[in-house]
């Protein structure tokens, strides 16, 4: 079983939807989560970190349920630079070391 | 500030012969991680630098692939007698080391070195 999933997609949504994104862990010892955004031949780059009690940047809600092993992402009222691939990331320390698990990404495509 | 550097940012070879990534992490930043990615792919975990610990090898795909970082910051990646199933974007991050249990700190990627195999 991979130790993070996500729906590859792709998301088709007009602009102004409301668009929400899920992922699920398989180790109950993760520390840390994030959502990074990668464009189209670009590399990751960090969109958020993703708080026990949740928490919200601007149009972006992030929320994690420890219980249920999920980390969702939600966004409002899309725009056309929201297009991308949405990778949920999970950060546990294993005998000290620091790994970071990725998921393989979901893509979304907003449209005019 | 300055971010994650990697040279170069293409390159072409040809079956068979070795290659160099280079990757300059963020001043500051103790560990180091290198990934592939290859078209439409996830990022595939190669090999991770944690101070002067010994690296965790355990993402690297064949004895051909290999790793260095020298005094804690610069690495390079070298992958011998390159293969055609090579070709694919290498990505080089790091991030900060948290001593304590807590904490939640993120890697910076570099801007990756297309490598394709011909």
């Amino acid at each position: 079983r991979k130790e993070v999933e996500q729906d590859p997609g792709p998301f088709n949504v007009p602009e102004g939807a409301t668009v929400a994104f899920n992922c699920t862990y398989s180790n109950s010892a993760s520390q840390s989560f994030f959502w990074y955004r990668q464009d189209c031949r670009k590399e990751p780059k960090l969109l958020m970190s993703v708080y026990s009690s949740g928490n919200e940047d601007g149009r972006f809600t992030a929320q994690l349920n420890r219980a249920s092993q999920y980390i969702s992402l939600l966004i409002r009222d899309s725009k056309l630079s929201d297009s991308a691939t949405y990778l949920c990331v999970v950060n546990r320390r294993p005998y000290n070391f620091n790994k970071f698990y990725f998921g393989s990404g979901t893509k979304l495509n907003v449209k005019p | 500030g300055a971010g994650v550097s990697q040279s170069p940012s293409n390159k072409v070879t040809e079956k068979g012969k070795d290659v160099e990534l280079r990757c300059d992490p963020i001043s500051g930043h103790t560990a180091l991680y290198w990934y592939r990615q290859s078209l439409g792919q996830g990022l595939e975990f190669l090999i991770y630098f944690q101070g002067n610990s010994a690296p965790d090898k355990s993402g690297l795909p064949s004895d051909r692939f290999s790793a260095e970082r020298t005094g804690g910051s610069v690495s390079t990646l070298t992958i011998q007698r390159t293969q055609q199933e090579d070709s694919a974007v290498y990505l080089c991050a790091s991030s900060f080391l948290m001593t304590a249990d807590d904490g939640t700190y993120e890697q910076y990627f570099g801007p990756g070195t297309r490598l394709t195999v011909t």
